[in-house]
């Protein structure tokens, strides 16, 4: 069984700052990972993924998250913030398995300020 | 290519009546799986179809039930609804090619209120 952890239901920055948003997971065999944003109203967008490649991976709109086994982490992050980032991000985990399901945390709100 | 639809998009039923969500799978996909998604959580695996049969199966009691079409699009049904049935519903469909994972594409979701 696996499960996802994502430390901080809400995450304030202002426009321009860092953004970092925690995941760590818990996987009994080599996990994949994920991290998916969710704008009002809308479904859910890949934002990138882990797949037992580059432990660095890069997605769309400037965001990146590295994959370290030894703490069970993917933190998500953007160098710079900008005001259209205000969303909910989800991080998720599955395995490489036929039958493959994902299974989210519970999501991180991410406020942007001026 | 066309992407994942879903269809309603909002939906209100009371308690004990029936609903029905629909979801056509991206061009090519044969496989489809929906999620729950209550209010301020993450989304919660149902079920998930691969060529007209259940292929797994989350921790919902047996009124939540689902079909696969020979086109690969997908229905869920929720019988005798209940007020925490309340959630975003989405469907997210991938192309199952062998026991490896593949990346799900997932729709906008229905919005159902129970009241």
């Amino acid at each position: 069984a696996q499960s996802v952890t994502q430390l901080g239901s809400h995450v304030s920055v202002s426009e321009g700052a860092l953004v970092l948003l925690r995941c760590n997971y818990s996987s009994s065999v080599p996990p994949y990972l994920f991290w998916y944003v969710q704008y009002p109203n809308q479904g859910l967008q890949l934002l990138l993924k882990y797949t037992s490649a580059a432990t660095l991976v890069k997605g769309i709109n400037g965001f990146e998250a590295e994959f370290k086994k030894s703490e069970t982490s993917f933190h998500l992050t953007k160098p710079s913030a900008h005001m259209s980032d205000a969303a909910e991000y989800f991080c998720a985990v599955t395995t490489n398995s036929g039958y493959s399901t994902l299974t989210f945390g519970k999501g991180t709100m991410l406020l942007v300020s001026p | 290519e066309t992407g994942v639809t879903q269809s309603p998009t909002h939906l209100i039923k009371t308690r004990g009546q029936q609903v029905t969500l629909r979801c056509s799978s991206q061009s090519g996909h044969n496989t489809v799986s929906w999620y729950q998604q209550a209010l301020g959580q993450g989304p919660q695996f149902i079920f998930q179809y691969y060529r007209e049969e259940e292929n797994g199966r989350g921790n919902f009691p047996p009124r939540f039930s689902g079909l696969q079409f020979p086109n690969y699009s997908s229905e869920l049904n929720v019988n005798a609804l209940e007020l925490d049935d309340s959630a975003l519903y989405l469907c997210a469909s991938s192309l199952q090619t062998g026991n490896v994972f593949n990346e799900q594409f997932f729709g906008p979701g229905t919005r159902l209120t129970v009241l």
